[in-house]
């Protein structure tokens, strides 16, 4: 099992809907990240966060927002989607990002969302 | 731009055959590589990674892989493969000055026959 939990597993939202994405972690990681995939295609970033402050968004549309309470936690708001991002959404975390040793990433087993 | 191409979208191998997923990358400087596997229904697991030195990266469950700068590639290979490697395998990389930032490949879908 992984040590990432994210919660729900899946989501079915209408475009209209307010949600959260959570996520979860207690390995003292300082680095927690968003990624997206599409059904047959690899994960692809959206935001990544270094000691609770936002340092990679990916140009990611504003009708997603992430949120970084606390070191164990990741939020991931969603408002006003579109049928078009129906997607696995990852979670993943790593020891910090401020050296490269300090990777790889650990990843959660992902929230199925569809929007309709 | 930083890239991570993988050959083969669908491999059918029996087995105890060999194996080996080709995986090339772009990128300019140091590089970091990294295997994932993905089995069905379960989360993205880290096979072995690459920063520096050896380039002969011994992973879990019998895998390696071999970083050979002047090629630009990172392959995956395992000497004999059993039933349960069925699973998608990711290739990705990442810059040594942009850290956390990873780029993966397009996958490659295992499928090995009893």
């Amino acid at each position: 099992d992984t040590e990432v939990t994210q919660t729900p597993k899946h989501l079915v939202m209408g475009m209209t809907n307010k949600k959260s994405l959570k996520c979860e972690q207690h390995m003292g990681h300082r680095a927690m990240y968003w990624y997206k995939q599409k059904a047959k295609k690899p994960p692809e970033l959206m935001f990544v966060y270094s000691y609770e402050k936002l340092s990679i968004n990916e140009s990611v549309p504003s009708r997603f927002s992430p949120e970084c309470p606390n070191s164990s936690l990741l939020n991931l708001h969603l408002h006003a989607l579109q049928p078009e991002d129906s997607a696995l959404y990852l979670c993943a975390s790593s020891q910090d990002r401020r050296s490269s040793y300090n990777l790889p990433l650990h990843f959660g087993n992902g929230t199925r969302l569809t929007v309709t | 731009a930083q890239s991570v191409s993988q050959h083969n979208h669908h491999v059918i191998l029996s087995e105890a055959a060999s194996l080996e997923l080709g995986c090339n990358y772009s990128y300019g400087g140091t590089v970091n590589l990294f295997w994932y596997v993905q089995y069905p229904g379960q989360h993205l697991q880290l096979l072995l990674k690459y920063f520096s030195g050896d380039p002969l990266v011994k992973g879990i469950k019998g895998f390696e892989a071999e970083f050979i700068k002047s090629k630009f590639s990172f392959n995956l290979r395992k000497p004999s493969v059993q039933w349960s490697d069925t699973a998608e395998y990711f290739c990705a990389g990442g810059s040594g000055t942009s850290y956390g930032k990873l780029t993966f490949g397009q996958g490659t879908i295992l499928t090995v026959h009893p």
